[in-house]
Protein backbone atom coordinates (compact mmCIF):
# COMPACT_ATOMS: atom_id res chain seq x y z
CA UNK A 1 0.00 0.00 0.00
CA UNK A 2 0.93 3.45 -0.54
CA UNK A 3 0.78 6.90 1.31
CA UNK A 4 1.27 10.34 0.89
CA UNK A 5 0.87 12.49 3.93
CA UNK A 6 1.05 16.45 3.90
CA UNK A 7 0.65 17.36 7.27
CA UNK A 8 0.53 21.40 6.49
CA UNK A 9 -3.66 21.56 5.71
CA UNK A 10 -3.20 25.05 5.14
CA UNK A 11 -0.36 27.71 4.50
CA UNK A 12 -0.47 31.66 4.47
CA UNK A 13 2.39 34.09 3.57
CA UNK A 14 3.04 37.44 3.07
CA UNK A 15 4.25 37.97 -0.46
CA UNK A 16 8.02 37.65 -1.38
CA UNK A 17 8.56 35.41 2.16
CA UNK A 18 10.03 31.71 1.37
CA UNK A 19 7.51 29.29 2.05
CA UNK A 20 8.47 24.95 2.74
CA UNK A 21 5.50 22.36 1.85
CA UNK A 22 6.14 19.32 3.15
CA UNK A 23 5.33 16.11 1.65
CA UNK A 24 5.87 12.60 3.25
CA UNK A 25 5.27 9.37 1.75
CA UNK A 26 5.44 5.23 2.59
CA UNK A 27 5.30 2.81 -0.21
CA UNK A 28 7.00 -0.62 -0.35
CA UNK A 29 8.38 -0.68 -3.99
CA UNK A 30 12.05 -0.05 -4.15
CA UNK A 31 11.74 1.83 -7.53
CA UNK A 32 9.19 4.76 -7.58
CA UNK A 33 8.23 8.29 -8.34
CA UNK A 34 6.92 11.52 -6.42
CA UNK A 35 5.45 14.03 -8.04
CA UNK A 36 4.30 17.38 -7.17
CA UNK A 37 1.14 19.36 -8.68
CA UNK A 38 -0.47 22.50 -8.56
CA UNK A 39 -4.17 23.27 -8.69
CA UNK A 40 -5.48 26.56 -8.69
CA UNK A 41 -9.32 27.58 -7.91
CA UNK A 42 -9.50 26.61 -12.02
CA UNK A 43 -9.70 23.11 -10.70
CA UNK A 44 -7.13 21.59 -13.24
CA UNK A 45 -3.90 19.66 -11.74
CA UNK A 46 -0.92 21.28 -13.03
CA UNK A 47 2.19 19.23 -13.40
CA UNK A 48 5.33 20.93 -11.58
CA UNK A 49 7.89 17.80 -11.35
CA UNK A 50 8.91 14.42 -10.87
CA UNK A 51 11.77 12.46 -9.38
CA UNK A 52 12.73 9.20 -9.79
CA UNK A 53 13.60 7.14 -6.27
CA UNK A 54 17.05 6.69 -7.99
CA UNK A 55 17.90 10.40 -7.82
CA UNK A 56 18.23 11.76 -4.70
CA UNK A 57 19.71 15.20 -6.11
CA UNK A 58 17.87 18.62 -5.20
CA UNK A 59 16.50 20.29 -8.19
CA UNK A 60 15.88 24.15 -8.66
CA UNK A 61 13.15 25.80 -11.60
CA UNK A 62 13.28 29.42 -11.21
CA UNK A 63 11.46 29.92 -7.58
CA UNK A 64 11.02 26.73 -7.21
CA UNK A 65 13.00 24.00 -5.25
CA UNK A 66 12.79 20.34 -3.89
CA UNK A 67 14.47 18.62 -1.36
CA UNK A 68 14.07 14.84 -1.78
CA UNK A 69 15.12 12.75 1.29
CA UNK A 70 15.27 9.10 1.02
CA UNK A 71 16.17 8.94 4.68
CA UNK A 72 13.12 10.40 5.94
CA UNK A 73 10.93 8.74 3.00
CA UNK A 74 10.11 13.27 2.33
CA UNK A 75 9.82 15.61 -0.18
CA UNK A 76 9.07 18.99 0.24
CA UNK A 77 8.61 21.85 -1.54
CA UNK A 78 9.84 25.46 -1.29
CA UNK A 79 8.75 28.62 -3.40
CA UNK A 80 11.19 31.44 -2.75
CA UNK A 81 9.81 34.79 -2.71
CA UNK A 82 6.69 33.79 -2.72
CA UNK A 83 3.94 35.78 -5.22
CA UNK A 84 0.20 36.10 -5.02
CA UNK A 85 0.30 33.67 -8.20
CA UNK A 86 1.88 31.08 -6.30
CA UNK A 87 -2.04 30.59 -4.15
CA UNK A 88 -3.08 27.25 -5.13
CA UNK A 89 -3.63 23.41 -3.82
CA UNK A 90 -0.62 21.65 -4.08
CA UNK A 91 -0.59 18.25 -4.24
CA UNK A 92 2.32 15.98 -3.59
CA UNK A 93 1.46 12.38 -5.29
CA UNK A 94 3.74 8.86 -5.21
CA UNK A 95 3.43 6.10 -7.74
CA UNK A 96 5.23 3.00 -7.95
CA UNK A 97 6.72 1.47 -10.78
CA UNK A 98 5.52 -2.43 -10.73
CA UNK A 99 2.98 -3.19 -13.42
CA UNK A 100 2.44 -6.28 -11.80
CA UNK A 101 1.28 -5.20 -8.76
CA UNK A 102 -0.76 -2.59 -10.27
CA UNK A 103 1.64 0.40 -8.28
CA UNK A 104 2.90 1.75 -11.96
CA UNK A 105 -0.78 2.00 -12.93
CA UNK A 106 -2.07 5.06 -10.33
CA UNK A 107 -0.92 8.40 -8.79
CA UNK A 108 -1.47 8.33 -4.42
CA UNK A 109 -2.09 11.57 -3.52
CA UNK A 110 -1.86 13.77 -0.60
CA UNK A 111 -4.26 15.59 0.80
CA UNK A 112 -2.84 18.89 -0.03
CA UNK A 113 -1.72 21.86 1.32
CA UNK A 114 -3.46 25.16 0.60
CA UNK A 115 -1.17 27.70 0.10
CA UNK A 116 -2.33 31.53 0.58
CA UNK A 117 0.06 34.33 -0.46
CA UNK A 118 -1.21 37.94 0.90
CA UNK A 119 -0.07 41.08 -1.19
CA UNK B 1 -1.81 19.77 -29.62
CA UNK B 2 -5.20 19.17 -27.90
CA UNK B 3 -5.02 18.47 -24.11
CA UNK B 4 -7.13 16.58 -22.00
CA UNK B 5 -10.52 17.43 -22.60
CA UNK B 6 -13.52 16.38 -20.49
CA UNK B 7 -17.74 16.70 -21.01
CA UNK B 8 -19.84 17.98 -19.43
CA UNK B 9 -18.23 20.86 -17.05
CA UNK B 10 -20.73 21.05 -14.94
CA UNK B 11 -23.75 18.38 -13.73
CA UNK B 12 -26.14 18.40 -11.67
CA UNK B 13 -28.09 14.97 -10.92
CA UNK B 14 -30.51 13.48 -8.26
CA UNK B 15 -30.21 11.26 -6.11
CA UNK B 16 -30.50 7.92 -7.85
CA UNK B 17 -29.70 8.99 -11.23
CA UNK B 18 -27.28 7.51 -13.69
CA UNK B 19 -24.62 9.78 -15.15
CA UNK B 20 -21.66 9.48 -17.62
CA UNK B 21 -18.89 11.76 -17.95
CA UNK B 22 -16.83 11.72 -20.79
CA UNK B 23 -13.05 12.61 -21.66
CA UNK B 24 -10.27 12.93 -24.61
CA UNK B 25 -6.68 11.94 -24.23
CA UNK B 26 -3.91 14.11 -25.25
CA UNK B 27 -3.10 13.59 -28.60
CA UNK B 28 -0.84 10.43 -29.09
CA UNK B 29 -1.81 9.12 -25.40
CA UNK B 30 -3.55 5.48 -25.29
CA UNK B 31 -3.75 5.37 -21.31
CA UNK B 32 -6.73 7.51 -19.65
CA UNK B 33 -7.29 6.94 -15.77
CA UNK B 34 -9.98 8.17 -13.46
CA UNK B 35 -9.67 10.40 -10.18
CA UNK B 36 -12.39 11.49 -8.10
CA UNK B 37 -11.82 14.60 -5.69
CA UNK B 38 -14.30 15.60 -2.46
CA UNK B 39 -14.30 18.96 -1.80
CA UNK B 40 -10.91 19.16 -0.11
CA UNK B 41 -8.99 16.46 -0.51
CA UNK B 42 -6.78 15.00 -2.97
CA UNK B 43 -7.87 13.03 -5.82
CA UNK B 44 -8.57 9.23 -5.49
CA UNK B 45 -7.95 6.95 -8.17
CA UNK B 46 -11.14 4.97 -9.45
CA UNK B 47 -9.64 2.80 -12.45
CA UNK B 48 -7.49 2.97 -15.94
CA UNK B 49 -8.19 2.02 -18.71
CA UNK B 50 -5.57 0.93 -21.41
CA UNK B 51 -6.04 -1.10 -24.82
CA UNK B 52 -10.00 -0.80 -23.96
CA UNK B 53 -9.60 -2.68 -20.88
CA UNK B 54 -9.70 -1.93 -17.38
CA UNK B 55 -6.12 -2.48 -15.73
CA UNK B 56 -6.56 -1.63 -12.72
CA UNK B 57 -8.91 -0.28 -10.16
CA UNK B 58 -9.11 1.87 -6.67
CA UNK B 59 -11.70 0.95 -3.50
CA UNK B 60 -14.47 2.08 -5.58
CA UNK B 61 -18.00 0.00 -5.57
CA UNK B 62 -19.10 -1.80 -8.73
CA UNK B 63 -21.23 1.50 -9.51
CA UNK B 64 -18.66 3.17 -10.80
CA UNK B 65 -17.77 1.48 -14.49
CA UNK B 66 -16.27 3.20 -17.86
CA UNK B 67 -15.68 2.08 -21.23
CA UNK B 68 -12.58 2.97 -23.50
CA UNK B 69 -13.32 3.23 -27.08
CA UNK B 70 -10.98 2.52 -30.13
CA UNK B 71 -9.95 6.02 -30.62
CA UNK B 72 -8.51 5.73 -26.76
CA UNK B 73 -11.22 8.46 -25.57
CA UNK B 74 -13.13 7.12 -22.51
CA UNK B 75 -16.46 7.31 -20.53
CA UNK B 76 -16.79 7.09 -16.85
CA UNK B 77 -20.18 6.03 -15.34
CA UNK B 78 -21.45 5.90 -12.31
CA UNK B 79 -25.23 4.15 -11.30
CA UNK B 80 -27.39 4.93 -8.55
CA UNK B 81 -25.83 8.20 -7.76
CA UNK B 82 -25.75 8.98 -3.69
CA UNK B 83 -24.88 12.18 -2.75
CA UNK B 84 -21.52 11.11 -1.34
CA UNK B 85 -20.80 11.38 -5.20
CA UNK B 86 -20.47 14.96 -5.03
CA UNK B 87 -17.11 15.60 -6.45
CA UNK B 88 -14.85 16.94 -9.06
CA UNK B 89 -13.98 13.91 -11.58
CA UNK B 90 -10.54 14.34 -13.15
CA UNK B 91 -9.35 12.52 -16.51
CA UNK B 92 -5.59 11.79 -16.98
CA UNK B 93 -4.32 10.79 -19.91
CA UNK B 94 -0.60 9.00 -20.44
CA UNK B 95 1.59 6.42 -22.55
CA UNK B 96 1.05 2.37 -22.25
CA UNK B 97 -0.54 2.10 -18.26
CA UNK B 98 1.70 4.25 -16.88
CA UNK B 99 1.67 7.27 -15.09
CA UNK B 100 5.30 8.42 -15.35
CA UNK B 101 3.90 11.55 -17.48
CA UNK B 102 -0.05 11.72 -16.84
CA UNK B 103 -1.96 14.75 -18.26
CA UNK B 104 -5.01 16.15 -16.37
CA UNK B 105 -8.03 17.47 -17.91
CA UNK B 106 -9.97 20.27 -16.55
CA UNK B 107 -12.45 17.74 -14.81
CA UNK B 108 -16.37 17.75 -14.32
CA UNK B 109 -17.88 18.66 -11.20
CA UNK B 110 -20.73 16.60 -10.29
CA UNK B 111 -23.70 17.77 -7.72
CA UNK B 112 -25.57 15.21 -6.47
CA UNK B 113 -29.16 16.50 -4.84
Amino acid sequence: AQKVTQAQTEISVVEKEDVTLDCVYETRDTTYYLFWYKQPPSGELVFLIRRNSFDEQNEISGRYSWNFQKSTSSFNFTITASQVVDSAVYFCALSGTLISSGSARQLTFGSGTQLTVLP
Amino acid sequence: DAGVTQSPTHLIKTRGQQVTLRCSPKSGHDTVSWYQQALGQGPQFIFQYYEEEERQRGNFPDRFSGHQFPNYSSELNVNALLLGDSALYLCASSLEGTVYEQYFGPGTRLTVT
